[in-house]
């Protein structure tokens, strides 16, 4: 299974609505997880099957997709969500990641 | 809360072999699937492999030959070995907790990663 995300990078201001896109190459039900890297830290878990929070992650981001697209939306960026994105595919026998989505503020 | 630590080598000599270990502290040990997962700039993040306390283990098979992954549940502890190493295994190390609910697998803890650099 192959992912692609779009856009690769963007640029928003604090308080903006931001969306990325995640699509696999075949249809994976709600096996995708989204995770955040800040610079010079490890991914940090955000979401997992496609639109659960995860514990201690701000409400402000959230999941939705299934099949072959997936999005992840941060509704009201803060200046702390300068980071990269990825996406991953939960097969449990051979999980693969996203190439990432850089967003900067 | 669950914390993971990578220890091992930050150089390693080409055809040589990488070890790493990662050390968790914190939460249960038994019931998770512990997985290494690397990070290149070439090739992006790259999961390598997991295994369970039972020894049940699952490996990348564009590593496969190369990899052993082991687990000690008296120290807590879990490793990878892997041999041969080129300029291409440089890489940002982590170790990750897995919540296995089949068919699927998502990395809840992350250790802070260790650069490991191939290089004669």
């Amino acid at each position: 299974i192959q992912l692609t995300q779009s856009p690769s990078s963007l640029s928003a201001s604090v308080g903006d609505r931001v969306t990325i896109t995640c699509r696999a190459s075949r249809a994976i039900s709600n096996y995708l997880a989204w995770y955040q890297q800040r610079p010079g830290k490890a991914p940090r878990l955000l979401i997992y099957t496609a639109s659960t929070l995860q514990s201690g992650v701000p409400s402000r981001f959230s999941g939705s997709g299934s099949g072959t697209e997936f999005t992840l939306t941060i509704s009201g960026l803060q200046p702390e969500d300068s980071a990269t994105y990825y996406c991953q595919h939960l097969n449990s026998y051979f999980p693969g990641f996203g190439p990432g989505t850089k967003v900067d503020i | 809360q669950v914390e993971l630590q990578e220890s091992g080598p930050g150089l390693v000599k080409p055809s040589e072999t990488l070890s790493l270990t990662c050390s968790v502290s914190g939460g249960s040990f038994s019931n998770y699937y512990w997985s290494w997962i690397r990070q290149s700039a070439g090739k992006g993040l790259e999961w390598i492999g997991r295994l369970y306390s039972s020894g049940s283990i699952n490996y990348n098979p564009s590593l496969r030959t190369r990899v052993t992954m082991s687990i000690d549940t008296s120290k807590t502890q879990f490793s990878l070995e892997l041999t041969s190493v080129t300029a291409a295994d440089t890489a940002t190390y982590y170790c990750a907790r897995g919540v296995v609910v089949p068919p699927t697998i998502y990395f809840d803890s992350w250790g802070q990663g260790v650069l490991v650099t191939v290089s004669s």
